[in-house]
């Protein structure tokens, strides 16, 4: 079965700085694709990034950028310019043919 | 534009009650999910279903059932509550391979 590990229960970092959230994850297969999910107090569950296994180049979305290495299964999120609205938990998963598989998350504090 | 609405928000129960979440979706997507949050767990997948009138076992099954009746409704069911059950529930929905979306969640509290 896939796993998805996220090492660093918790992060901080000072507001404009960035900040790192790493992710690992075991699959035998090929082709697949990896998300990053932000949850904020609010509990809601909001799409950050995704990256799909096939391609070569890392996916950028503004100030949130991966870097995806696969031949380590290797997918960690780079968050520039930190904001106040960053701080959230931030969850790492991993879907093939089956639905999400979820890392146990980050809890990402950013310092004023 | 609603998206996925779960219903209720918040629930009490008292161990050996019985309940039913609904989770519905106007995306008309075809794949929809129940997951489980945990303190430190992360989200944990308890049931799924790739259509109408299907589903299928997540991880943490066991103490829940599920209904997909209709394409728009996904129904997760605790037939008689245990205080392991106290949790957040979220519903999701999505395209085959495409990115989930989530309800809000209903946080359930069973005493």
């Amino acid at each position: 079965a896939q796993t998805v590990t996220q090492s660093q229960p918790e992060m901080s970092v000072q507001e404009a700085e960035t900040v790192t959230l790493s992710c690992t994850y075991d699959t035998s297969e090929s082709d697949y694709y990896l998300f990053w999910y932000k949850q904020p107090p609010s509990r809601q569950m909001i799409l950050v990034i995704r990256q799909e296994a096939y391609k070569q180049q890392n996916a950028t979305e503004n100030r949130f950028s991966v870097n995806f290495q696969k031949a380590a299964k290797s997918f960690s999120l780079k968050i520039s310019d930190s904001q106040l609205g960053d701080a959230a938990m931030y969850f790492c998963a991993y879907r093939r043919s089956t639905p999400l598989v979820f890392g146990k998350g980050t809890r990402l504090s950013v310092i004023a | 534009n609603a998206g996925v609405t779960q219903t209720p928000k918040f629930r009490v129960l008292k161990t050996g009650q019985s309940m039913t979440l609904l989770c519905a979706q106007d995306m008309n997507h075809e794949y929809m999910y129940w997951y489980r949050q945990d303190p430190g767990m992360g989200l944990r997948l308890i049931h799924y279903s790739v259509g109408e009138g299907t589903t299928a076992k997540g991880e943490v099954p066991d103490g829940y059932n599920v209904s997909r009746l209709k394409k728009q409704n996904f129904l997760l069911g605790l037939e008689s509550a245990a205080p392991s059950q106290t949790s957040v529930y979220f519903c999701a929905s999505s395209y085959a391979y495409e990115p989930q979306h989530f309800g809000d969640g209903t946080r359930l509290s069973i005493l």
